[in-house]
């Protein structure tokens, strides 16, 4: 079966653009990670749904970070008037048993 | 309150040789805990997990790592080193109930010498 995946794999954008990044989790997983994997500060998690609500966002960096999930599927994330310190490679993963997440190849964003 | 402390983050083994990395946790409730290794351009794959069912876990691709409490670590092992286990190697904690975000250490990127 197919893993999850995600898309764009890059991603360059200028300044103050709005970016969005989409996840599909593997079929029939009812949670949904993502997390951001940056030099400065390692891999850091952003954001948990469960099935289409977001019980926990206390990753979210900024106001400018916002995330959706619809049909208990696909995840999009979306960042509004990007800054350089935005670029990372952001991962999504999902799960459905618990202790298990299968992780996506990401999407390496770069603002310039 | 959960982290994850991984101590060194680059260590070098040769090809045959025992592999070691240390992994340190802090956790306010029971921990699961995690490796995961990341090849170049490649999301996280997942080479063990502890989940209280027994204190030494093997996984994939020859690794193993043991869980112990009293000395809040679970360090990850190797008997030897092949080429193709060069990589990022990262330690990850969730809690057991609810929300099982991860929080990650540093990383351990492993290089094997010829």
């Amino acid at each position: 079966g197919a893993g999850v995946s995600q898309s764009p794999s890059n991603k360059v954008t200028e300044k103050g653009k709005d970016v969005e990044l989409r996840c599909d989790p593997i079929s029939g997983h009812t949670a949904l990670y993502w997390y951001r994997q940056s030099l400065g500060q390692g891999l850091e998690f952003l954001i948990y749904f469960q099935g289409n609500s977001a019980p926990d966002k206390s990753g979210l960096p900024s106001d400018r970070f916002s995330a959706e999930r619809t049909g208990g599927s696909v995840s999009t994330l979306t960042i509004q008037r990007t800054q350089q310190e935005d670029s990372a490679v952001y991962l999504c993963a999902s799960s459905l048993f618990p202790r298990e997440q299968f992780f996506g190849p990401g999407t390496r964003l770069t603002v310039l | 309150a959960q982290s994850v402390t991984q101590l060194g983050s680059h260590v070098s083994v040769s090809e045959g040789a025992l592999v070691l990395l240390r992994c340190n946790y802090s956790s306010s409730v029971p921990p699961y805990l995690f490796w995961y290794v990341q090849y170049p351009n490649q999301g996280l794959q997942l080479l063990l997990k502890y989940t209280s069912a027994a204190t030494l876990v093997k996984g994939i691709n020859g690794f193993e790592a043991e869980f112990k409490k009293s000395e809040t670590s679970f360090h990850l092992t190797k008997p030897s080193a092949h080429m193709s286990d060069a990589a990022e190697y990262f330690c990850a904690v969730s809690a057991q109930v609810g929300n099982e975000k991860l929080t990650f250490g540093t990383g351990t990127r492993l290089t094997i010498i010829p």
